[in-house]
């Protein structure tokens, strides 16, 4: 199984700023990465599929990178609807998610 | 637009079967293209996939859960189905059905997840 470590486990920003949340995979995924957003009661939301693409609607402000086994998701200006949890799964392999970064205001 | 929808007893005794279902509107549950998951969240933790069923029947599953999953497709009724034998408390989750595409398999459309708690 391939194992999939967010971090850091919780980031505090301020609004406005940029958030980097980091994605390692236990061995090479590839570019076969997603990343989704989570609010409290809801179902994730699709924000970044293929390490780089944005998904349809999600804001320019959203941007990815990677290759391998290291991603990164950044949040170039936080926006207030933006602290939420973040999650990265990889589909190279079957399926494996991380267990989140939950990202908050500071 | 597609939309998904669980349904299912909220409470389950151990030892016992969870079964779930999903309903599918909007979108055909039968074509080609995509694959009808299930996939789970225990309390604030992180996301796991539990499987998959495909429109042919053909199905996959977590090798941590297999032995225990069994996934099925409705089409008349445009659902698909979630049965996990031998519930423990570890199996307490909120449990999503999701689709994904086949040549791209990232989970673009989700139900709204429903809380299953295995207590006696």
């Amino acid at each position: 199984e391939i194992v999939m470590t967010q971090s850091p486990a919780t980031l505090s920003v301020s609004p406005g700023e940029r958030a980097t949340l980091s994605c390692r995979a236990s061995q090479s995924v590839n570019s076969n990465l997603a990343w989704y957003q989570q609010k409290p009661g809801q179902a994730p939301r699709l924000l970044i599929y293929g390490a780089s693409t944005r998904a349809t609607g999600i804001p320019a402000r959203f941007s990815g990178s990677g290759s391998g086994t290291e991603f990164t998701l950044t949040i170039s200006s936080l926006q207030s609807e933006d602290f939420a949890i973040y999650h990265c799964q990889q589909y190279n392999k079957w399926y494996t998610f991380g267990q989140g970064t939950k990202l908050e205001i500071k | 637009q597609v939309q998904l929808q669980e349904s299912g007893p909220g409470l389950v005794k151990p030892s016992q079967t969870l079964s779930l279902t999903c309903t599918v509107s909007g979108g055909s549950i039968s074509s080609s293209g995509y694959y009808w998951s299930w996939i789970r969240q225990h309390p604030g933790k992180g996301l796991e996939w539990i499987g998959y069923i495909y429109y042919s029947g053909s199905t996959y599953y977590n090798p941590s859960l297999k032995s225990r999953v069994t996934i099925s497709l409705d089409t008349s009724k445009t659902q698909f189905s979630l049965k996990l034998s031998s519930v423990t408390a570890a199996d307490t989750a909120v449990y999503y059905c999701a689709r994904s595409v086949v040549a791209v398999p990232i989970y673009q459309h989700w139900g709204q997840g429903t809380l299953v708690t295995v207590s006696s």
